[in-house]
C-alpha cells in the first residue's frame, strides 16, 4: 500500500520561496503528481515526476528522489493567488491493482503580504 | 470542451434517502473515478472505472454503487444516505492509466441530515 505524508499547514510571505515536502512509504509507484486546490474548487494538475530529479515549470518546480522516498514542490516569487492546498499523489505500478491516484492529505499554504 | 461536468453542485438529503450524483466527460477518457474529500482526510477513492462496463472498488466503497454504461458517464449512487456520507464529492477522468494528469469536476457538496 501507500502512505503519503505532507505538512498540514505552511505560511510564507509574498515574493518569497517556499518548499512543500512530501514523503511516502510505498511498495512501488509509477509516478508522483502535485495538484493545486483553491478553497471550494476542484484540484488542478501542477506537475508529474517519473524520474528522479527536478522538473521546472515557470515559478513552480517539483523534485523526486525515489531512493529517499521524498518529493518536494518549490514555489518561487510567491503571489497571493498561490494561497491554496497542495496535494501530493502517487499512481501505482502497472499491474499493481487500482490504476488510480492515492493522495496525501494536502498542505494548506497561506501567503501573507 | 466542457471537460468533466458534475451535477448537482449542492445537495441536502435526509437520512435514508437515495440519490445519484452525475458525472459526464466529453474528452473520450477511458479512466473515471469518484473521490470524497473530508476535512483532515484528503481525497479518498470510492470507485473507479477503466472503461465502459468495467468498475472496481476503491478505498471507501461502502454505501455507494457505480455503473459505467457509456464512456462519457459515470454516475455515483447513494442507496440509503447516512450522515457519515456528508462530504464533498469529486469525479475525475484521465486519458490513460494515470501517467498523465487527471481532470476533476467542480465537485458536489452533499449534506446528509
Amino acid at each position: 500500500g501507500q502512505n503519503i505524508d505532507q505538512p498540514t499547514e505552511m505560511t510564507a510571505t509574498e515574493g518569497a520561496i517556499v518548499q512543500i515536502n512530501c514523503t511516502y512509504q510505498t511498495s512501488g509507484f509509477n509516478g508522483l503528481f502535485w495538484y493545486q486546490q483553491h478553497a471550494g474548487e476542484a484540484p488542478t494538475f501542477l506537475s508529474y515526476n517519473v524520474l528522479d530529479g527536478l522538473e521546472e515549470k515557470g515559478r513552480f518546480s517539483s523534485f523526486l528522489s525515489r531512493s529517499k522516498g521524498y518529493s518536494y514542490l518549490l514555489l518561487k516569487e510567491l503571489q497571493m493567488k498561490d494561497s491554496a492546498s497542495y496535494l501530493c499523489a502517487v499512481i501505482p505500478l502497472p499491474g499493481a491493482g487500482s490504476y488510480q491516484l492515492t493522495f496525501g492529505k494536502g498542505t494548506k499554504l497561506s501567503v501573507i503580504p | 470542451n466542457a471537460g468533466v461536468t458534475q451535477t448537482p453542485k449542492f445537495q441536502v438529503l435526509k437520512t435514508g434517502q437515495s440519490m445519484t450524483l452525475q458525472c459526464a466527460q466529453d474528452m473520450n477518457h477511458e479512466y473515471m473515478s469518484w473521490y470524497r474529500q473530508d476535512p483532515g482526510m484528503g481525497l479518498r477513492l470510492i470507485h473507479y472505472s477503466v472503461g465502459a462496463g468495467i468498475t472496481d472498488q476503491g478505498e471507501v466503497p461502502n454505501g455507494y454503487n457505480v455503473s459505467r454504461s457509456t464512456t462519457e458517464d459515470f454516475p455515483l449512487r447513494l442507496l440509503s444516505a447516512a450522515p457519515s456520507q456528508t462530504s464533498v464529492y469529486f469525479c475525475a477522468s484521465a486519458p490513460d492509466r494515470g501517467r498523465t494528469e487527471a481532470f476533476f469536476g467542480q465537485g458536489t457538496r452533499l449534506t446528509v441530515v
